[in-house]
């Protein structure tokens, strides 16, 4: 089982629709969670982080944790065209001996005009 | 503010040929990381620096040396390019280890 899953997609949408992006761990290590956004040919860009369980919000963008279920996830709402990139998820492992950030395989969406 | 800067963007080598990988950062940070990213296998650790003066071996450290030259700076070595190290490398810093990383715009490699 790998540490961290992310489904690869394609996942495709019409313009305005609320897309929900997932992460499921394996390990209760895991306590910091990060969302990036991967635009085609460009490095990863910090979206959202966060350390709790619950809800964090940053414009059209939330960030969900549920550290009991080892699961994460981050909704779009009114997604626009610009939106399509790769989302990836990451997680620090605490109890890890390297100090590193875990990555999902990333999901790619498509936001349709 | 330049944030991560990585250089040559592209880079096409013949196997057996040797290359640094250049990366500086202006952010302050203490960490930093060269990635390798590839189709199908997600962003993979080949070094990080966790502070000036330390380096350490990631998920996938063979083939590769690293060496961080001082605060800002954190290079990439291959010494005897493989094709099997055709990818794209990404230097990435944060402020502290285990905190959130900032990326470079990548290198892409071809060892032919």
């Amino acid at each position: 089982q790998k540490e961290v899953e992310q489904d690869p997609g394609p996942l495709s949408v019409p313009e305005g629709a609320i897309v929900s992006l997932n992460c499921t761990y394996s390990n209760s290590a895991f306590q910091y969670f990060m969302w990036y956004r991967q635009y085609s040919r460009k490095g990863p860009e910090l979206l959202m982080y966060t350390y709790s369980s619950g809800n964090k919000e940053d414009g059209r963008f939330t960030a969900q944790v549920d550290k009991s279920s080892k699961y994460i996830s981050l909704f779009i709402r009114d997604s626009q065209p610009s939106d399509s990139a790769t989302y990836l998820c990451a997680m620090v492992n605490y109890g890890g001996s390297q100090g590193n950030l875990i990555f999902g395989k990333g999901t790619k969406l498509s936001v349709k005009p | 503010n330049a944030g991560v800067t990585q250089t040559p963007k592209f880079q096409v080598l013949k196997t057996g040929q040797s290359m640094t990988l250049q990366c500086a950062q202006d952010m302050n940070h203490n960490s930093m990381y060269w990635y390798r990213q590839d189709p199908g296998m997600g962003l993979r650790l080949i070094y990080y620096s966790a502070s000036e003066g330390t380096t350490d071996k990631g998920e996938v450290p063979n083939g590769y040396n690293v060496s961080r030259l001082n605060k800002r700076e954190f290079s990439l070595r291959l010494e005897s390019a493989a094709p099997s190290q055709t990818s794209v490398y990404f230097c990435a810093s944060s402020e502290h280890l285990n905190t959130e990383a900032f990326f470079g715009q990548g290198t892409r490699l071809t060892v032919v």
